[in-house]
């Protein structure tokens, strides 16, 4: 079975433009988390999508956005990009929102300039 | 707001010896997990333990659920440099999973 992929790999943008990254999650899971890892702050999370629904937010600004379809494939946004959203950006998914066990995909390196 | 802490961040010893981790919260959890991130990848779920007091092994990984579920730790016999990556407890918070700040192993040959 394959695993959770996520595009692009890496990504270079400039303060002030916008980012949308994917998520493919593994066949059959329905939920998707994202999270953003540097390395001052660890692993932080950003969302949750069930059923093309945001079930829980972490505490980022409203800059930060997302969004599930109905083949559980998922979308994050950054609008206005700040030198301080450089991070790795993981996308997790697992069976439903119920399921503690979560699996992640290899990220996607955001540097923004 | 639920914290897990982490002990050591950083541990670096020789291959063969035996090492400790801790990740450690004042708030309970339905479930924790153990993650192990390389370079350029993201975290690979090693386990995950549910019930007060309980003991996972997984060949020369000891992981253990504190009675009251509020902490854990993972053991590691006789350390290979296979071994060496970050380390992170994540707790099953209310609504999302809490990322413990890790712990960076680096075992030496």
């Amino acid at each position: 079975k394959a695993g959770v992929t996520q595009t692009p790999r890496y990504l270079i943008k400039t303060r002030g433009q916008q980012v949308t990254l994917s998520c493919s999650p593994i066949s059959g899971h329905r939920s998707v988390s994202w999270y953003q890892q540097t390395p001052g702050q660890g692993l932080q999370f950003l969302f949750e999508y069930f059923s093309e629904t945001q079930r829980n937010k972490g505490n980022f600004p409203g800059r930060f956005s997302g969004r599930q379809f109905s083949n559980s494939r998922s979308e994050m946004n950054v609008s206005t990009l700040e030198l301080g959203d450089s991070a790795l950006y993981l996308c997790a998914s697992s069976l439903d929102w119920t399921s503690p066990e979560q699996y992640f995909g290899p990220g996607t390196r955001l540097t923004v300039t | 707001t639920q914290l897990l802490e982490q002990s050591p961040q950083f541990l670096s010893i020789q291959e063969g010896e035996n090492l400790t981790v801790y990740c450690n919260s004042s708030s309970v959890f339905s479930s924790l997990q153990w993650y192990r991130q390389e370079p350029g990848e993201g975290p690979v779920l090693l386990v995950t333990v549910v019930t007060g007091g309980e003991v996972k092994k997984l060949k020369r990984l000891t992981f253990q659920f504190g009675d009251a579920r509020k902490d854990s730790s993972l053991h590691i016999t006789a350390a290979q440099p296979g071994d060496t990556g970050l380390y992170l407890c994540a707790g099953q918070g209310a609504q999302k999973l809490v990322f413990g700040q890790g712990t960076r192993l680096t075992i030496n040959p």
